[in-house]
């Protein structure tokens, strides 16, 4: 069963301060994507790594992937209140698995 | 491009009985899948179907079931509602491919009584 643990579960924060989200694993995963939802509405996703190491940057936003593709982080520089949301990883296992294995996510509020 | 639209957006049942909730897919995309999401989790993969068959299933009885149809819309049945099973059920689309990428639509708020 592959597991994706994500931390700090809760994380609230002031305008303009930094953040970094958390997902884990003792799998390998072939890609590995973030999603963030808004209540009442499903995930959009946000972004998706595939190869150890990788690195992106989307606005104020970057992903990082591990080297062995068992975890990623997300960093948010000079969060603002529309960042607030759930953000969620998600992988799909390797080996050819057709299955989308999500965290728990984390719950961020900014605050103005 | 038109998105990934369910029916209902909410829906109350009685404990014991059944439900179907409908999925259309965004435009291109064959592959759908479906999600329960508890409050305070993230979604918990149901099955998914490619081309009209079940292609993938996690761990949820068998009451819980599906259809793909030839316009790659899709159904969820559950039978004998369950207490637990009062959720968000999400519906995601995604190109064969990509199945790591997939599209969201708002879900249906299912509440058991």
């Amino acid at each position: 069963t592959q597991l994706l643990e994500q931390s700090p579960q809760f994380l609230s924060i002031q305008e303009g301060e930094n953040l970094t989200v958390y997902c884990n694993s003792s799998s390998v995963f072939s890609s590995l994507q973030w999603y963030r939802q808004e209540p009442g509405e499903g995930p959009v996703l946000l972004v998706t790594v595939v190869t150890g190491g990788e690195v992106k940057k989307l606005k104020r936003l970057t992903f990082q992937f591990g080297d062995a593709r068992k975890d990623s982080s997300l960093h948010i520089t000079a969060a603002q209140p529309g960042d607030t949301g759930l953000y969620l990883c998600a992988g799909v296992a390797q080996g050819g698995s057709e299955k989308l294995v999500f965290g728990k996510g984390t719950k961020l509020t900014v605050n103005p | 491009e038109t998105g990934v639209t369910q029916s209902p957006t909410h829906l109350i049942k009685t404990r014991g009985q059944q439900v179907t909730l409908r999925c259309s897919s965004q435009s291109g995309h064959n592959t759908v899948s479906w999600y329960q999401q508890a409050l305070g989790q993230g979604p918990q993969f149901i099955f998914q179907y490619y081309r009209e068959e079940e292609n993938g299933r996690g761990n949820f009885p068998p009451r819980f079931s599906g259809l793909q149809f030839p316009n790659y819309s899709s159904e969820l049945n559950v039978n004998a509602l369950e207490l637990d099973d009062s959720a968000l059920y999400l519906c995601a689309s995604s190109a064969r491919d990509r199945v790591g990428e997939q599209y969201f639509g708002p879900g249906t708020r299912l509440t058991v009584t």
